[in-house]
């Protein structure tokens, strides 16, 4: 079975900082993709970055890139010059590439920028 | 990125009545598609994979004639809460797979059962 751990509940970060949003997974899987997803206040999840198994680089999308250390099973999602507007809650989701491909999402980390 | 809406997006209800949440992928075909249930301050869990032209699959735990999913078309899937309580308030949220990697989310329906 899969799981993804995410062990900040809540973090607080001045804002223009960077800030590294913690994710461990465990899965006996070879192939697999993992996803960060924003929930702002709104509800909406928002697609932020993804990283399959076998990329050799880590993923990067324009302010967001994803630390990816697969010995460790950890896919850490780093967030430069953080900015009022990524507050939200962001979640670590895995997907399995067999069966039917569903995600497992961790427990969320709330994160706050702070003036 | 992919555009998926949900409707309504708030839904008040006396308990006992059925409410059907839609899902639509706006610009693409979605074979399949996933409806997710979040309670307050939690993550999302699954609830069920629907594929287009046959029934869902539903997880453990979760009663399918309950929570009946119909996708009817590659741009639509519906789920209906059939006789609403109030423990099923909660907030219901649907994704599209558009490619082989990303699922693409709604914006979620928000549904109180009083």
């Amino acid at each position: 079975a899969q799981k993804i751990t995410q062990t900040q509940p809540g973090m607080f970060v001045q804002e223009k900082e960077a800030v590294t949003l913690d994710c461990t997974y465990d899965t006996s899987d070879q192939s697999y993709g993992l996803f960060w997803y924003k929930q702002p206040s709104s509800g909406e999840m928002i697609f932020l970055i993804y990283q399959g198994s076998y990329d050799e680089q880590n993923a990067t999308e324009g302010r967001y890139s994803l630390n990816f250390q697969k010995a460790r099973k950890s896919a850490n999602l780093v967030i430069s010059a953080s900015q009022l507007g990524d507050s939200a809650m962001y979640f670590c989701a895995m997907r399995e590439f067999f069966g039917n491909e569903k995600l497992t999402f961790g427990t969320g980390t709330r994160l706050t920028i702070i003036p | 990125g992919a555009v998926v809406s949900q409707h309504p997006s708030w839904v008040i209800c006396k308990s006992g009545t059925s409410v059907k949440i839609e899902c639509r992928s706006l610009d693409f075909q979605a074979t399949t598609m996933f409806w997710y249930r979040q309670f307050p301050k939690q993550s999302l869990m699954l609830m069920a994979t629907s594929n287009e032209g046959s029934k869902a699959t539903y997880e453990q735990g979760v009663e399918k004639d309950k929570f009946l999913i119909n996708h009817a078309s590659l741009t639509l899937s519906t789920l209906t809460v059939t006789s609403a309580h109030p423990e099923d308030s909660s907030f219901y949220i649907c994704s599209a797979r558009r490619a082989a990697e990303t699922q693409y989310f709604g914006p979620g329906t928000r549904l109180l059962v009083l």
